[in-house]
């Protein structure tokens, strides 16, 4: 069983609609959780993260997370061109600082 | 500017032949690590270092050596017996904090053999 999975994608969006992007892990004791944008041929920057059950919310963008549920999502409000990209998620698995991530979902925002 | 500096850009490497990766950071942050990242996959860690002269295996340590002999510098060493034809290599180091811990990233090396 992977320890971080994403669906890969690609995932189309239209231009001004809402991306979701959805992420389960396998660590119930992880503690800290990242959402990463990758643009094509560069390296992940970091968008969100996220520490406790609920939702944390950054410009247009919401992180939500579900420790119960071993569950975190994105939400892209207002998608735009620019926001094509993959998306990885990121589990910091019981501490120890090591980043388990994920294979990314492609994100396509169609004008 | 406070950052992560890799190189090169982009390497090419004959079969047989071992090259090594530059990572130099200036955020004097402790911990440091190698990521591969294969065509259209995700990041899996090769090895990582927490404190200078100490490192340890990743994921997908076979193939691949390192030295952590400074703070700021942690080279990656692709030997022959590494067999993956091309993939990109991001050294990142580790910002901690309750609030702010950051994984931070390099701007990656293309590794491909010729």
């Amino acid at each position: 069983q992977k320890e971080v999975e994403q669906n890969s994608g690609p995932l189309s969006v239209p231009e001004g609609a809402i991306a979701s992007l959805n992420c389960t892990y396998s660590d119930r004791g992880s503690q800290s959780f990242f959402w990463y944008r990758q643009y094509s041929g560069k390296s992940p920057e970091l968008i969100m993260s996220i520490y406790s059950n609920g939702d944390k919310e950054d410009g247009r963008f919401t992180a939500q997370l579900n420790k119960a549920s071993q569950y975190v999502s994105l939400l892209i409000r207002d998608s735009q061109p620019s926001d094509s990209a993959t998306y990885l998620c990121a589990v910091n698995p019981g501490g120890g600082n090591k980043l388990t991530f994920g294979t990314g979902t492609q994100l396509k925002v169609e004008l | 500017d406070g950052g992560i500096t890799q190189s090169p850009k982009y390497l090419f490497r004959k079969e047989g032949q071992n090259v090594t990766l530059s990572c130099e950071q200036n955020l004097n942050h402790d911990a440091m690590y190698w990521y591969r990242q294969d065509p259209g996959q995700g990041l899996r860690l090769i090895y990582y270092s927490q404190i200078v002269n100490d490192f340890q295996k990743g994921d997908i340590a076979e193939g691949y050596s390192v030295s952590r002999e400074k703070k700021e510098s942690f080279p990656l060493t692709v030997t022959s017996a590494q067999k993956t034809p091309t993939a990109f290599y991001l050294c990142a180091c580790f910002s901690t904090g309750t609030v702010n811990e950051k994984l931070f990233f390099g701007s990656g090396t293309q590794l491909s053999v010729l």
